[in-house]
């Protein structure tokens, strides 16, 4: 168990480019989770899979954010048309069958630069 | 107002004293309270969660819930300079997956 994954750890962009970020679950964690962090504040709450299903999106995940779980294992975070309000830490987090994200583990999350 | 306010400090103490971090919120809705420590550039580490109101002790810490008063405390007793981290407060609803987190408290343990 080498805990939830994330990568890349940093990554810098210019505004309106494309960017995804990868997300490896702690093995047999079945539920996995997108949050974002800016500078000062806690995490805010994107996104939540269940297995390959994406069964809950907040409305900070606007049109130009995508997320992906296929095959219930792996997860990505693509951000389309990058602007400089995008530049966060972006958090993943999984928890085991029948827990929820209280019981969650984050990763070391992707800081985002949009620069 | 936030739903969840929490003072951002800093807070500097000397090794060994008592620390008290708190958080206040605004949704009754509100089940689960957790706390998290977070390292510089790290990702947030759980330290406990509670359900509903009442106390929970883990070693040096405590958790505080108290419901009527929309009010929760994290105590570290015996503080040591490798407890200098961010704390931050979280809460949910049953059935949701949004926590809802504090802005973080920024705690210095001078040796």
């Amino acid at each position: 168990d080498t805990g939830v994954s994330q990568d890349p750890r940093h990554k810098i962009t210019k505004r309106g480019q494309n960017v995804t970020f990868r997300c490896d679950p702690i093995s047999e964690h079945n539920r996995l989770y997108w949050y974002r962090q800016t500078l000062g504040q806690g995490p805010e709450f994107l996104t939540y899979f269940q297995n390959e299903a994406q069964l809950e999106k907040s409305r900070l995940l606007s049109d130009r954010f995508s997320a992906e779980r296929p095959k219930g294992s792996f997860s990505t975070l693509e951000i389309q048309r990058t602007e400089q309000g995008d530049s966060a830490m972006y958090l993943c987090a999984s928890s085991r069958p029948g827990t929820g994200v209280t019981e969650a583990f984050f990763g070391q999350g992707t800081r985002l630069t949009v620069v | 107002q936030k739903e969840v306010e929490q003072d951002p400090g800093p807070l500097s103490v000397p090794e060994g004293a008592i620390v008290s971090l708190n958080c206040t919120y605004s949704n009754s809705a509100f089940q689960y309270f957790m706390w998290y420590r977070q390292y510089s550039r790290k990702g947030p580490e759980l330290l406990m969660y509670t359900y509903s109101s009442g106390n929970k002790e883990d070693g040096r810490f405590t958790a505080q819930v108290d419901k009527s008063s929309k009010y929760i405390s994290l105590f570290i007793r015996d503080s040591q300079p490798s407890d200098s981290a961010t704390y931050l407060c979280a809460m949910s609803r049953v059935g949701s997956n949004d926590m809802r987190f504090g802005a973080g408290t920024r705690l210095t343990v001078k040796p």
